[in-house]
């Protein structure tokens, strides 16, 4: 079946820093790719997309690309600010067949900046 | 353009009652995906209803169901409530299901006491 892998947290940076979160996936198909953020009580937020392979989604300084050979769907961010506190998903989207609806997630990662 | 509306936003319930959550989609969105959150388990997927058939299931006891509306509204119950159904329930709507991205709403925290 379909997994997603995320870099284990928690991660600490300083504001400014550059941020890396790394997020790996096995899927059969072709699937599309998000990050999604989550702020305290809240739900889940759409941060980026990408549909194929080498797409870039991009939102709010946040990058992330589409790499089917190495099946991977990094996020990054130049310059951090205390407000990017949050956890962070990964999740793959399979089209089609059995797949309706169904986004499969990372286990999450957990992000504080510090001023 | 309103976003997805979950009711109520929290819950408290005896173990053995049952509850109904409801969610209201992005107007023109047809499909509508439930989750539960918990720290253990993450984030799993429950069903997806699209025009008021249901396309998707996961993998949850048939404690847990749901039904759309010709409106695209949806509702999800749970019957015979546990003390590990307690989770934050969240309702996502996209317009296909397929390949175009969901919109989640602010979620449903369920307390079973």
């Amino acid at each position: 079946g379909n997994s997603v892998t995320q870099m284990e947290g928690p991660v600490t940076l300083s504001e400014e820093a550059f941020l890396t979160i790394n997020c790996t996936y096995t899927a059969t198909g072709y699937p599309s790719l998000f990050w999604y953020v989550q702020y305290p009580g809240e739900g889940l937020q759409l941060l980026l997309k990408a549909t194929k392979a080498d797409d870039k989604g991009s939102n709010k300084g946040f990058e992330a690309t589409y790499r089917k050979e190495t099946t991977s769907f990094h996020l990054e961010k130049g310059s951090v600010q205390v407000s990017d506190s949050a956890v962070y998903f990964c999740a793959l989207l399979e089209a089609g067949g059995t797949s309706y609806g169904k986004l499969t997630f990372g286990q999450g990662t957990i992000l504080t900046v510090h001023p | 353009k309103a976003g997805v509306t979950q009711t109520p936003r929290y819950l408290i319930k005896t173990r053995g009652q049952q509850v109904t959550l409801s969610c209201s989609p992005i107007s023109g969105h047809r499909s509508v995906s439930w989750y539960q959150q918990t720290p253990g388990q993450g984030l799993q997927f429950l069903f997806e209803y699209f025009s008021e058939t249901q396309r998707n299931k996961g993998n949850f006891p048939g404690r847990f169901s749901g039904r759309q509306f010709s409106n695209s509204r949806s509702e999800m119950n749970v019957s015979t409530l546990e003390l590990g159904d307690s989770a934050l329930y969240l309702c996502a709507s996209s317009l296909d299901g397929a390949r175009t991205e969901a919109f989640f709403g602010q979620g449903t925290r369920l307390t079973v006491v």
